[in-house]
């Protein structure tokens, strides 16, 4: 599979758990970005990796949220203590290259439900 | 404020009827603009960005600075045009500001 990878694609958690969700971006992508989508809005920018550091973390809504990413591998979004608003499909995206031309390739999201 | 509007959240017309997906943005100097594109069970996409000047499907979408527009058209539109459309504006930290979307739905 050559696409974006994200897991797990759904998830229904209760109020106050943990959650983490995972995205493997295309091989070879530098950037890596989380978006959110909530029901009928818009994507809101999350976080945006270069590599694994974060030159835009302005979108994390919280302290609550909190990204990592290994190298230019693997990314993890985590959601402590999970409210209902934290309800959303969270999507991810790489682009490859230093200079980010906006060519976003984006994985099918993972939808989280919290009860 | 760097913001992208999509006045309307869903556009419907006939088949063979032009199309016109209504995109504004704010940014100060100069923008760099696209259109993303998620047709039904498949991931958001690219549609064109406004740097190439391209046409892709039909579509084109011209960079008014004067009026801050990024409008997307198309002269005719097909059934398998409907989707949901997002115009997206490039911040000065390099991510990718999305509009609220259009869902654009063609009838037969």
């Amino acid at each position: 599979g050559a696409g974006v990878s994200q897991s797990p694609s759904n998830k229904v958690t209760e109020k106050g758990k943990d959650v983490e969700l995972r995205c493997d971006p295309i091989s070879g992508h530098t950037a890596l970005y989380w978006y959110r989508q909530r029901l009928g809005q818009g994507l809101e920018f999350l976080i945006y990796f270069q590599g694994n550091s974060a030159p835009d973390k302005s979108g994390l809504p919280s302290d609550r949220f909190s990204a990592e990413r290994t190298g230019e591998s693997v990314s993890t979004l985590t959601i402590q203590r999970t409210q209902q608003e934290d309800s959303a499909v969270y999507l991810c995206a790489s682009s490859k290259g230093r200079k980010n031309t906006g060519e976003l390739f984006f994985g099918e999201g993972s939808r989280l439900t919290v009860l | 404020a760097q913001r992208v509007t999509q006045p309307e959240k869903l556009l419907s017309v006939f088949k063979g009827a032009p199309v016109e997906l209504k995109c504004n943005y704010s940014y100060s100097g100069s923008p760099e603009l696209f259109w993303y594109v998620q047709y039904s069970r498949q991931r958001l996409q690219l549609l064109l960005r406004h740097i190439s000047r391209e046409s892709i499907k039909g579509f084109t979408a011209d960079l008014n600075k004067g009026e801050t527009s990024f409008h997307l058209k198309k002269p005719f539109a097909q059934e398998e045009d409907s989707a949901m459309y997002y115009c997206a504006l490039k911040s000065n930290t390099g991510k990718l500001i999305f509009g609220q979307g259009t869902t654009l739905q063609v009838k037969p």
